[in-house]
């Protein structure tokens, strides 16, 4: 079974800017979650899509927004970068919400310049 | 907002070894899930404990979870080159909203093995 795929897997953008990062989770799994990781702050919660539908948010501004698709395929979107918004952003899936192991992808690498 | 603390940070042991990192939740957690990232990659998931006082195996790490449901360790027992990474530690508070709430993770514990 493939697993979570991330893409692209590196990113240079410039302050201003908005990226989308794309997140294809392991075949029949429905829940997907993003994680913003610094070495300064650990792994944070972004937010966790379930069904289509936004179950969990994480604080984060609202420049930092996702989606999910009939598919499971998610997407997350940062408007007007920052350059604190250089960081690894990892994707996870698991079959269903709550209580179920998370299953991560390689990560997006995004600097902000 | 629920917080997880995990010490120590980093943890520097010799090969055969013992190691041990400890999760604090600052609030009753429903599950606590155990992650391993090796450097360069991203976290593996090792292990869910769910029930109270809950203690589990896998071959040289044990696993407990607190009778409170609010702590949790991870022990190594006579830690290998290959148990080199970072431990984190990741939980969902026991809200009525049955999952109101991202999983909140640790900052992790470095393990770093010296031959």
């Amino acid at each position: 079974k493939a697993g979570v795929t991330q893409t692209p897997r590196y990113l240079i953008k410039t302050r201003g800017q908005q990226v989308t990062l794309s997140c294809s989770p392991i075949s029949g799994h429905r829940s997907v979650s993003w994680y913003q990781q610094t070495p300064g702050q650990g792994l944070q919660f972004l937010f966790e899509y379930f069904s289509e539908t936004q179950r969990n948010k994480g604080n984060f501004p609202g420049r930092f927004s996702g989606r999910q698709f009939s598919n499971s395929r998610s997407e997350m979107n940062v408007s007007t970068l920052e350059l604190g918004d250089s960081a690894l952003y990892l994707c996870a899936s698991s079959l269903g919400h709550f209580v179920y192991e998370q299953y991560f992808g390689p990560g997006t690498r995004l600097t902000v310049t | 907002g629920q917080q997880v603390m995990q010490i120590p940070q980093y943890q520097h042991v010799q090969e055969g070894e013992d190691f041990t990192t400890y999760c604090n939740s600052s609030t009753t957690l429903s599950n606590i899930q155990w992650y391993k990232q090796r450097p360069g990659g991203h976290p593996v998931f090792l292990i869910q404990l769910v029930k109270s006082g809950e203690v589990k195996k896998q071959k040289r790490l044990t696993f407990q979870f607190g009778e409170a449901k609010k702590n949790s360790s991870l022990h190594i027992t006579a830690t290998q080159t290959t148990d080199v990474g970072t431990y984190f530690c990741a939980g969902r508070p026991l809200s009525s909203g049955g999952g109101a709430d991202g999983l909140t993770f640790g900052k992790g514990t470095h393990l770093i093995i010296q031959p």
